[in-house]
């Protein structure tokens, strides 16, 4: 079953840098769009910005340019999603997507959460 | 503020028809751009209903449909089922942004 395997839930303070991960399947990784979405707690879904692992093409919602780093991995078919300085306002769990235009494939979210 | 506007909540009889709206600008929907739409059951990760303004994945039953006209589309439960309850998204592309983006959710109660 194909699926999108993401890291672990974070504990993080203010400040602190962040590597989540994703991990695609081997065989098609570099032939499709991966992405990241942000759900807040009791919120609804935002798109944060998505990668093409076969070019590194890289776009972003102008709500989080320079916010996060995206980036992937083609040798273990990966992709990340990076913060530099964690902010309280970035606990939210962050799903992993695959598509462009529309995601039809989630992973089961990465919780982070961000307290002092 | 999201692009795309929802309803905050709907709810419905088991058995009856719903319709979720979903209402975009001249940037997005207006523009062409196609809508997909997401069930959230709660607790998980979300799922992809309807991809370009109206098409099912292999394995979503017939009874979700979507159609889009002018500046909205919506979805359309029938035969409401308990299984039903969740939060429902739609998406789309905005060409002013050059981002996804996604409606502020509906949330479905089955009564």
């Amino acid at each position: 079953e194909v699926q999108l395997v993401q890291s672990g839930a974070e504990v993080k303070k203010p400040g602190e840098s962040l590597k989540i991960s994703c991990k695609g399947s081997e065989y098609s990784f570099t032939t499709y769009w991966f992405g990241w979405v942000r759900q807040r707690p009791g919120r609804g879904l935002e798109w944060m910005g998505l990668i093409y692992p076969g070019d590194s093409d890289t776009r972003y919602s102008p709500s989080f340019q320079g916010q996060v780093t995206i980036s992937a991995d083609t040798s273990i078919s990966t992709a990340y999603l990076q913060w530099n300085s964690l902010k309280a306002s970035d606990t939210a769990i962050y799903y992993c997507v695959r598509g462009n235009w529309y995601f039809d494939l989630w992973g089961r979210g990465t919780l982070v959460t961000v307290s002092s | 503020q999201s692009v795309l506007t929802q309803p905050p909540s709907v709810s419905g009889a088991p058995g009856q028809r719903v319709i979720i709206s979903c209402t975009g600008s001249s940037s997005n929907i207006g523009a062409g751009s196609d809508v997909n739409w997401y069930q959230q059951l709660p607790g998980t990760a979300p799922k992809l209903l309807i991809y370009g303004d109206r098409n099912r994945p292999s394995g979503v039953p017939d009874r979700f449909s979507a159609s889009k006209s002018g500046t909205s589309a919506s979805l359309a439960i029938s035969g409401l089922q308990a299984e039903d309850e969740a939060d429902y998204y739609c998406q789309s592309y905005d060409r002013l942004s050059g981002s996804r983006v996604f409606g502020g959710g509906t949330k479905l109660t089955v009564l």
